[in-house]
């Protein structure tokens, strides 16, 4: 069974903090993408990587930047949190050719105070 | 940016009735796919619809892509406590790797 693992479900920090949020994909894909999910915004892209060390911008970038050392992990880091990025937060992972289909992770509902 | 809206927003109805949710855009996708969103969970892939005009069924939900490949809709027959969730719509455009998502449809099935 594929599966896409989050490191946490919940997280509350402070406002300032450094924050990682790590995802995990164990079906070999090149393309990995990090999403936050806000009532009636759907999803908006944050960053995305098609290759170990290689990311593009998405439709959100600002605050945040990523990390993409090996295949399988993709993490997500906010500089200097602010709660206006309390926010829930998923990663994906798709071929790079195909019908592009996604897998998703099951989610990190992130909380700053 | 392209959008994809999606109709209506929430909808709310009684188990046994039948539902159509819409998904619309101004530009052309090459496949256009359904997921379904739980609480507290990340959303599942339904289907993927490639072909303008393409219908395809699983069970009780039929998804059909539009001639022109700028819509789509799903429609539900005969809904059920067990289809409440978050459907999302997502487009691809030719060439790119990243999809582009609608905001969403949250359907509440009602006993």
């Amino acid at each position: 069974d594929v599966k896409v693992t989050q490191s946490s479900r919940y997280l509350v920090k402070r406002t300032g903090e450094k924050v990682f949020l790590e995802c995990v994909q164990d079906m070999d894909h090149e393309n990995m993408f990090w999403y936050r999910q806000d009532p009636g915004l759907g999803l908006r892209l944050i960053y995305f990587s098609y290759d170990v060390k290689m990311k593009e911008k998405g439709d959100i970038p600002e605050g945040y930047s990523v990390s993409r050392e090996k295949k399988e992990r993709f993490s997500l880091i906010l500089e200097s949190a602010s709660t206006n990025q309390t926010s829930m937060y998923l990663c994906a992972s798709s071929l790079p050719w195909g019908l592009y289909e996604q897998y998703f992770g099951p989610g990190t509902r992130l909380t700053v105070t | 940016t392209q959008l994809l809206e999606q109709s209506p927003q929430f909808l709310s109805i009684q188990e046994g009735e039948n539902l159509t949710v819409y998904c619309n855009s101004s530009s052309v996708f090459s496949s256009l796919q359904w997921y379904r969103q739980e609480p507290g969970e990340g959303p599942v892939l339904l289907v993927t619809v490639v072909t303008g005009g393409e219908v395809k069924k699983l069970k009780r939900l039929t998804f059909q892509f539009g001639d022109a490949r700028k819509d789509s809709s799903l429609h539900i027959t005969a809904a059920q406590p067990g289809d409440t969730g978050l459907y999302l719509c997502a487009g691809k455009e030719r060439g790119a790797q990243k999809l582009v998502f609608g905001q969403g449809t949250r359907l509440t099935i009602n006993p």
